[in-house]
């Protein structure tokens, strides 16, 4: 139940397009298409942003999109605004009803 | 509205023991898989426990296993975590959640601070 690898900053200027990956084994990430984005604000609850690896929920911007690759997923987060600067934490199914998160990675807007 | 709301946050001595609950409204509480999640001061969030949506299966992360005890009462629309032999590396704000194969109704949040 190691946590998935995730950087611990990224930053961007209005408008650019950013990258988060998030890099598990085949026993999570690439084990299965349960791959979930949660967005975090400080001290609020998670919102979940991006679940099924790509599928977003209802009322999720579409500037919001993830897919995955091998053992490695990914979040990209187009057209960054100053709200998108929050906490993100990636989210695998780790099989027997088990699931283990990312380290977090903190998106900055310059 | 679809909610859930944790209660049962508190100080406790390490060693001692404290019920979460959570109480689930605006969706058929009976039909879902609900989970336990923590975060400590300053750190990213952790996967703590799992129930089934009757009850029939669970499971825990290593760290709290044989510790920590989930459990739910669907007539009650409530989720439980007990917690047992608690430590200083329990201090956390626990969130229920809702599954779908991914976490999409949170709770608030309750602390849980394990301190001498």
């Amino acid at each position: 139940q190691s946590a998935l690898t995730q950087p611990a900053s990224v930053s961007g200027s209005p408008g650019q397009s950013i990258t988060i990956s998030c890099t598990g084994t085949s026993s999570d990430v690439g084990g299965y298409n349960y791959v979930s984005w949660y967005q975090q604000h400080p001290d609020k609850a998670p919102k979940l942003m991006i679940y099924d690896v790509s599928k977003r929920p209802s009322g999720v911007s579409i500037r919001f999109s993830g897919s995955k690759s091998g053992n490695t997923a990914s979040l990209t987060i187009s057209g960054l605004q100053a709200e998108d600067e929050a906490d993100y934490y990636c989210c695998s199914y780790a099989g027997s009803s088990t699931y283990v998160f990312g380290t977090g990675t903190k998106v900055t807007v310059l | 509205q679809v909610q859930l709301v944790e209660s049962g946050g508190g100080v406790v001595q390490p060693g001692g023991s404290l019920r979460l609950s959570c109480a689930a409204s605006g969706f058929t509480f009976s039909s879902y898989g609900m989970h336990w999640v923590r975060q400590a001061p300053g750190k990213g969030l952790e996967w703590v426990a799992f129930i089934h949506y009757d009850g029939s299966n669970k499971d825990y992360a290593d760290s709290v296993k044989g510790r920590f005890t989930i459990s739910r009462d669907n007539s009650k629309n409530t989720l439980y975590l007990q917690m047992n032999s608690l430590r200083a590396e329990d201090t956390a704000v626990y969130y229920c959640a809702k599954e779908i194969h991914a976490f999409d109704i949170w709770g608030q949040g309750t602390m849980v601070t394990v301190s001498s």
